[in-house]
């Protein structure tokens, strides 16, 4: 009964490689986000999709593509792999509320390794 | 823009010490404010959040956290620290938007 759900939990791929992680969330909520946490633990928003819109794009470069084919679902395509890239992503969704904002449930993270 | 300082970057204490981890935020409107525990290897869960109302939460496993608007501060505490209460804690706070902004996190050591 995951809630939150991330695959690969692990990746290890050399530079310049295309990556793809995988998000999907069985809680019925509308919004989804990829985070990236860096080797110092900081944790920063990269994207987030609210009924397959996006809402949120912050400052990433190109080479990394979110899509939402559904409300359950938010890949990341990374392309061009660099070094630089290697982190822990996180997926998380929520619900938008009548407050226009709700708890986010966050998934278990999907290390990334570029050599 | 919004930005969150979390002061303490690494806590130690014994078991059945007193914990106090201090959060700032700077946001001049409206702001939802949330702790979240990462335990070794783990995902974040959320220990609290405080959306409106009573400024004194009440989280799980014995955490609670006092909203300060005067001060923008969100601290968070717990009376008596447990050896499984090891791992690093991260302060946030939303805004107007969807966008959890987090401060970089308190590594929390805790020694039988």
């Amino acid at each position: 009964d995951t809630a939150v759900s991330q695959t690969p939990k692990y990746l290890v791929t050399q530079m310049g490689n295309d990556k793809s992680i995988k998000c999907e969330q069985n809680l019925g909520h509308d919004t989804m986000y990829w985070y990236k946490q860096d080797s110092k633990k900081f944790l920063k928003i990269m994207f987030s999709y609210n009924n397959k819109e996006l809402i949120i794009n912050e400052t990433v470069p190109n080479r990394f593509s979110p899509k939402s084919p559904d409300k359950a679902h938010l890949n990341l395509h990374i392309n061009s792999l660099e070094l630089g890239d290697s982190a822990v992503y996180f997926c998380a969704s929520s619900h938008r509320g009548g407050t226009g904002y709700n708890e986010q449930f966050f998934g278990p993270g999907t290390r990334l390794t570029v050599l | 823009a919004q930005s969150v300082s979390q002061h303490n970057h690494h806590v130690i204490l014994s078991e059945a010490a007193s914990l106090e981890l201090g959060c700032n935020y700077s946001y001049g409107g409206t702001v939802n404010l949330f702790w979240y525990v990462q335990y070794p290897g783990q995902h974040l869960q959320l220990l609290l959040k405080y959306f409106s109302g009573d400024p004194l939460v009440k989280g799980i496993k014995g955490f609670e956290a006092e909203f300060i608007k005067s001060k923008f501060s969100f601290n968070l505490r717990k009376p008596s620290v447990q050896w499984s209460d090891t791992a690093e804690y991260f302060c946030a706070v939303t805004g107007n938007t969807d966008k959890l902004i987090f401060g970089t996190g308190t590594r929390l050591q805790v020694f039988p």
